[in-house]
């Protein structure tokens, strides 16, 4: 059963505007949300991290917004930039474990 | 700091074979997770290695097994392998203290089963 979900396989965006990407999860013990970004031939590198305390969190372009009543988490990339070209990962985490759940990824292009 | 590294890049077995995946955490890390990540789906939790004894399993069955060396890298071992094992493996290294974003992956092992 896939805890952590994102919808959409793929996203693409202008140069210069936002990049949405969404993610749900089903499980009410995550207590802690990351986004990851995987380049080809590499492996996921951290992204950005939001605490089931917060709502959002922001660095630089990166902005990670929870919601945790709808159990949904999003990722607004402003403005987008052709090397944001990439497949984002969410993954969340439970508050006793050590186990990152994933999400299936969305692969954004930035178009020029 | 030569990061998260894995050993081999690729390798190609056939159906029941054995296999073992290698990893070298960051510097400094002392615990290494294992992930398998399907073509078109996310990374999936195997298990995780902390002071060389398994600290957390995720759902694979016995025919994934692993172990962790004093100096912190650890290995992957499958079993009389399946067509449904090719995948991309990785690695992940964190350190036990830390955040849960200061875990590092490194860039995997593509594994293809005949």
């Amino acid at each position: 059963d896939q805890q952590v979900k994102q919808n959409s396989p793929s996203l693409s965006v202008q140069e210069g505007r936002i990049s949405i990407l969404n993610c749900d999860y089903t499980n009410s013990m995550f207590d802690y949300f990351l986004w990851y970004k995987k380049y080809p031939a590499e492996g996921p590198t951290f992204l950005i991290s939001i605490s089931s305390i917060k709502d959002k969190n922001e660095d630089g372009r990166f902005t990670v917004f929870l919601n945790k009543s709808a159990k949904h988490l999003s990722l607004h990339i402003v403005p987008s930039q052709p090397g944001d070209s990439a497949v984002y990962f969410c993954a969340a985490v439970e508050n006793t474990g050590n186990q990152f759940y994933f999400g299936t990824g969305t692969s954004l292009t930035v178009i020029p | 700091d030569a990061g998260v590294t894995q050993s081999p890049t690729h390798l190609i077995k056939t159906r029941g074979q054995q296999v073992t995946l290698r990893c070298s955490p960051k510097s400094g890390h002392d615990t290494v997770s294992w992930y398998q990540q399907a073509l078109g789906q996310g990374p999936q939790f195997i298990f995780q290695y902390y002071e060389e004894e398994e600290r957390q399993r995720g759902n694979f069955p016995d025919r994934f097994s692993g172990h962790q060396f004093p100096n912190y890298s650890s290995e992957l071992n499958v079993n009389a392998l399946l067509l449904g094992d090719s995948a991309l493996y990785l690695c992940a290294s964190s350190f036990v203290r830390q955040a849960y974003n200061e875990q590092f992956f490194g860039p995997g092992t593509r594994l293809t089963v005949l």
